[in-house]
């Protein structure tokens, strides 16, 4: 069945240092992926998302670009701030089914 | 517009006692999904309907979770009786067909079972 792999956190960095937290999937066909993030005490919005191979999602300076060849689609921002502390979800979305799979989430902490 | 509602946003109640959990999805969405948030076992879908129509429950945990959808703006999370391993975070979440997957989440339950 499908799956989603992300890394294991927690993840912790300095403010302005950049950020890589890999998102491997398990899918037939063409899934499409996703990041959401959670901020604490929230419920989980979408970051970005990409629909097809090669396809880059990008927003609020995170990026992430669906990649075939090795089923990956990791998100990278160049500068973290503070205000980026939260929990990162990978997820992905295919075939007939409404749902969404989603990895584990990976918790990130930006210092001043 | 309103996002997704959840009510209420934190609820403390003892074992053996019924928890009724409610949502309000985003108007005009179709799809309505009930998750499940602890530290141990990450985020867990409990259920999903379609225009009201439950179409996969395959993970409600136990006979003791049931979950209803009256109407296209309403939809109930039932836990009778609570235990104290239901403890966590419950978060409901809606989809109009047009989107390609994309859900939209309320802000969630934390429920306390002592």
């Amino acid at each position: 069945g499908n799956s989603v792999t992300q890394m294991e956190g927690p993840v912790t960095l300095s403010e302005e240092a950049f950020l890589t937290i890999n998102c491997t999937y398990t899918a037939t066909g063409y899934p499409s992926l996703f990041w959401y993030v959670q901020y604490p005490g929230e419920g989980l919005q979408l970051l970005l998302k990409a629909t097809k191979a090669d396809d880059k999602g990008s927003n609020k300076g995170f990026e992430a670009t669906y990649r075939k060849e090795t089923t990956s689609f990791h998100l990278e921002k160049g500068s973290v701030q503070v205000s980026d502390s939260a929990v990162y979800f990978c997820a992905l979305g295919q075939g007939g089914s409404e749902k969404l799979v989603f990895g584990k989430g990976t918790k990130l902490t930006v210092n001043p | 517009d309103a996002g997704v509602i959840q009510s209420p946003r934190h609820e403390v109640t003892e074992m053996g006692q019924e928890v009724t959990l409610r949502c309000k999805p985003i108007s005009g969405h179709n799809s309505l999904f009930w998750y499940r948030q602890t530290m141990m076992r990450g985020l867990e879908l409990l259920i999903y309907f379609n225009n009201n129509v439950p179409i996969d429950d395959s993970g409600m945990p136990e006979d003791r979770f049931s979950a209803k959808m009256p109407n296209a703006s309403f939809s109930t999370l039932k836990i009778q009786p609570s235990e104290p391993r239901d403890s966590a975070v419950y978060f409901c979440a809606s989809r109009p067909n047009s989107a390609n997957y994309e859900q939209y989440f309320g802000p969630g339950t934390r429920l306390t079972v002592t």
